[in-house]
């Protein structure tokens, strides 16, 4: 596709269930980048995958966060045991990685809302 | 339906008229920049960049100013439209190769007719 697209575009869980949210890069994009969107709040940085290097995890807040990348491109963001305070917009990016910074190219948001 | 909140800052800018969106960011050693549109329920939209060896730098109505010394970013928008409603947030990445984008917690942009 032209662009990141993000899977699915909402998703209402029991808490305590797991989740699985999917985020299509774009093409050719070996950066990609998880963000959290609360209400009333900015972005917050989760996760950054680089090519075959070790992930950025420095975001994540909990164990019960961890995220994957397959094959250098599409990735998972799972959530295990989820709470109310996990109910969010969860953004994805991706950019062309150089060695120096360009624009992430972000996917229209998963909305989890955790009951 | 909201994807942002209900409490960001707000600038109301009747149409036509020239818009300035400020930001403040928190690392001196953050060399690159970026503005972020974001329209309710979509996902934040690039609109223009700017590096650290750079003042000033001009796009299709946009202009974002860089005052380092004061960490000071805007943004202008020339001749708003009222498809310029939306939230605007300002993102730094700390250092060149580091690509952990720090982002700000937006301003709300209302175009009144």
């Amino acid at each position: 596709g032209a662009g990141v697209s993000q899977s699915p575009s909402n998703k209402v869980t029991e808490k305590g269930k797991d989740v699985e949210l999917r985020c299509d890069p774009i093409s050719g994009h070996t950066a990609l980048y998880w963000y959290r969107q609360s209400l009333g709040q900015g972005l917050e940085f989760l996760i950054y995958f680089q090519g075959n290097s070790a992930p950025d995890k420095s975001g994540l807040p909990s164990d019960r966060f961890s995220a994957e990348r397959t094959g250098g491109s599409v990735s998972t963001l799972t959530i295990q045991r989820t709470q109310q305070e996990d109910s969010a917009v969860y953004l994805c990016a991706s950019s062309l990685f150089s060695t120096m910074n360009t624009e992430a190219f972000f996917g229209q948001g998963t909305r989890l809302t955790v009951v | 339906g909201e994807s942002v909140g209900l409490h960001l800052p707000t600038l109301s800018v009747q149409e036509g008229d020239n818009s300035i969106i400020n930001c403040a960011y928190s690392n001196s050693a953050s060399d690159y920049f970026i503005w972020y549109k974001q329209e309710s329920g979509k996902g934040p939209q690039f609109i223009i960049d700017i590096r650290s060896n750079m003042d000033k730098r001009q796009g299709q109505r946009v202009t974002v100013l860089l005052n380092k010394t004061v960490k000071h970013l805007s943004l202008q928008i020339a001749a708003t439209q009222p498809g310029d409603s939306a939230v605007y947030f300002c993102a730094e990445a700390p250092t060149s190769g580091t690509y952990k984008y720090i982002f700000g917690t937006g301003t709300r942009l209302k175009v009144l007719a």
